[in-house]
């Protein structure tokens, strides 16, 4: 059967409004980071990504902020809508290709 | 669309039985990815192809699974004698070839039922 693990962190966000999502990676030695995207019975959609020797990026209504010295990762999304409501993965690489995904956080926008 | 596509998008099959997904990437990715997703949970990395050389498999991928990509370009993923456990979204990923630390785009999944 399938595994648990069904509650996710979840944030609700009034419409119109940023949010900000977290993430706490573990080795030290990854040096590539990346934001996905997941809608329900849909595969992870690529939003952004980031590499180590950076500390913030921006794209399209998106900003990720990498700090290395607290091995954290954050994604902010300005002007919420409707369609950013999803599952949101962030993902660590190092050295190798394999990526290797944190605990997804559930955003719920509210109209 | 261009976008990775996976075949069948549902599996549900009885234990003991074997299935084959397919997974066929973006033109010109050089790169492919396995990787499994069970409910609540990100994706886990299985194996990942360079062209048609496997280079890289998990500790997830045990002996009952194979994964191929003979042209270098369509990738199968074969699980024989399915165990409940095998239940699971399985996705494909790829990404240029070119330089590390590229995006990898996913397909889909196929989303295989064990009874």
């Amino acid at each position: 059967g399938e595994s648990v693990g069904l509650h996710l962190p979840t944030l609700s966000v009034q419409e119109g409004d940023n949010s900000i999502i977290n993430c706490a990676y573990s080795n030290s030695a990854s040096d590539y980071f990346i934001w996905y995207k997941q809608e329900s019975g849909k595969g992870p959609q690529f939003i952004i990504d980031i590499r180590s020797n950076m500390d913030k990026r921006q794209g399209q209504r998106v900003t990720v902020l990498l700090n290395k010295t607290v091995k954290h990762l954050s994604l902010q999304i300005a002007a919420t809508q409707p369609g950013d409501s999803a599952v949101y993965f962030c993902a660590e690489g190092w050295g190798s290709n394999r990526l290797a995904f944190g605990k997804g956080n559930q955003v719920v926008v509210i109209p | 669309d261009t976008g990775v596509s996976q075949n069948p998008r549902h599996k549900i099959t009885k234990r003991g039985q074997n299935v084959t997904f397919r997974c066929d990437p973006i033109s010109e990715h050089n790169r492919l990815y396995w990787y499994r997703q069970t409910l609540g949970q990100g994706p886990e990395f299985l194996t990942y192809f360079q062209n048609e050389a496997q280079l890289e498999k998990s500790r997830l991928l045990s002996d009952r699974f194979s994964a191929e990509r003979p042209k270098g370009s369509f990738s199968t993923l074969e699980i024989q004698r399915t165990e409940q456990g095998d239940s699971a979204m399985y996705l494909c990923a790829s990404s240029p070839g070119q330089g590390a630390n590229q995006p990898q785009h996913f397909g889909d999944g196929t989303r295989l039922s064990i009874l």
